[in-house]
């Protein structure tokens, strides 16, 4: 089973609400990724967790909180986002860097 | 930090043709891949290719890693290879790889009936 399952697919939320994004694995995978994708550009890296650790931020804003429950598990919690933060949120995984397997990305739209 | 640049930005064939697509980037990788992107945004991995030829169907990859390069090959493309094709590395360092990838800005590829 090759897949990464990401949860809601489409999400529109307020500037002042609080809510989750969730993704999940079960190829065994000791790392996983958040990446943001904005309109026609390529997915940008926010975070990396190695082993339920978080080994990699690139200098995400603090509105953007990841979780690593277990190493199935990962959530990216969303509080007091901005319109720009729009964007296709992508989750991915992967076995000691080696070929990563995305989800179908969730949607966000912050109004 | 790295640069992966691709070529060409957009390509539009006819049903049944041959293309190429040229991944350069600007330093040693420990981790080189080719992703589809289709139009509902769905990243589908292709190859894994650090160095040397892989071959999948119609599709085939080579990369030279010591000349900093990597194609991608598609044969009697079809309406269904439309989409927008990456390019992905991760410098090389010596504490081995972590996949943090940095994408290339793609090939957006159209494929006409």
């Amino acid at each position: 089973d090759t897949e990464v399952t990401q949860t809601p697919k489409h999400l529109v939320m307020g500037m002042t609400n609080k809510k989750s994004l969730k993704c999940e694995q079960h190829m065994g995978h000791r790392a996983m990724y958040w990446y943001k994708q904005k309109a026609k550009k390529p997915p940008e890296l926010m975070f990396v967790y190695s082993y339920e650790k978080l080994s990699i931020n690139e200098s995400v804003p603090s509105r953007f909180s990841p979780e690593c429950p277990n190493s199935s598990l990962l959530n990216l919690h969303l509080h007091a986002l901005q319109p720009e933060d729009s964007a296709l949120y992508l989750c991915a995984s992967s076995q000691g860097g080696m070929r990563a397997f995305f989800g179908q990305g969730t949607r966000l739209t912050v109004v | 930090g790295i640069q992966v640049e691709q070529s060409p930005p957009d390509l539009i064939l006819q049903e049944g043709a041959n293309s190429t697509l040229r991944c350069n980037f600007s330093d040693s990788v420990n981790n080189l891949q080719w992703f589809h992107q289709n139009p509902w945004g769905q990243l589908i991995n292709l190859f894994y290719i650090p160095s040397g030829t892989k071959q999948n169907g119609r599709l085939s990859a080579t990369t030279v890693a010591t000349e900093r390069y990597s194609l991608l090959y598609i044969s009697s493309s079809q309406t269904t290879d439309s989409g927008v094709y990456f390019c992905a590395v991760e410098q090389g360092n010596y504490g081995g790889s972590q996949g943090n990838l940095i994408f290339g800005k793609g090939t957006k590829l159209s494929v006409k009936p």
